[in-house]
């Protein structure tokens, strides 16, 4: 069984710029969340999607947005990039997303400059 | 607001010295608590699910227990390879909001 599939694993953008990554749950989930982690934060709740609906969000601004496609790929966007948004950026998927065990892709490194 | 604590943050044994890794909680109404590891440059990988005080969850030479407010991940006669940061993690009230601990990391000295 294939696993949750994270693209570009790594990435390197400017300040001002937007960036899109993007998720592929394992087949048959249909919860994923997104989480930003960093050496002094750990790993921080950005928001969680089910059957194309935002569920939970984190207490991240407006720049970070998400949505979810009727396979439940998922897509995360950041806008206006700003060097402290230079992290790992994980997504995990579960079946239906209460009371169940994640299962994390590798993430995407962003690194801005 | 849900928090987690884990302790310590970092933890050096040699190969066979028997510890534990401690995970605090303060959660309204606990769905889940779940234990993770992580190797570097690696996203964490899922090892258990506990879900009410008294429950015990055994994987090789790991053993996972809970109570009401704190979860023990006991490692027994570790090898190298069990060198990792260890993630605790709950989830409370509705759907899947997971609030995670920062992690013990662990290393394992032949």
């Amino acid at each position: 069984k294939a696993g949750v599939t994270q693209t570009p694993r790594y990435l390197i953008k400017t300040r001002g710029q937007q960036v899109t990554l993007s998720c592929s749950p394992i087949s048959g989930h249909r919860s994923v969340s997104w989480y930003q982690q960093t050496p002094g934060q750990g790993l921080q709740f950005l928001f969680e999607y089910f059957s194309e609906t935002q569920r939970n969000k984190g207490n991240f601004p407006g720049r970070f947005s998400g949505r979810q496609f009727s396979n439940s790929r998922s897509e995360m966007n950041v806008s206006t990039l700003e060097l402290g948004d230079s992290a790992l950026y994980l997504c995990a998927s579960s079946a239906t997303g209460v009371g169940q065990p994640q299962h994390f892709g590798d993430g995407t490194r962003l690194s801005i400059l | 607001e849900d928090q987690v604590t884990q302790s310590p943050e970092a933890l050096r044994l040699q190969e066979g010295e028997s510890s534990s890794l401690n995970c605090s909680y303060t959660v309204s109404g606990l769905r889940g608590l779940f234990w993770y590891r992580q190797d570097p440059g690696k996203g964490p990988e899922f090892l258990f699910t506990l879900y009410s005080a008294g429950e015990e969850k055994e994987k090789e030479r790991l053993k996972a227990t809970l109570t009401k407010k704190e979860s023990f991940l006991h490692i027994t006669a570790p090898k190298p390879e069990d060198s990792a940061t260890y993630l605790c993690a709950v989830n409370s009230g509705g759907y899947q909001k997971v609030t995670f601990g920062t992690g013990t990391k662990l290393q394992v000295i032949p």
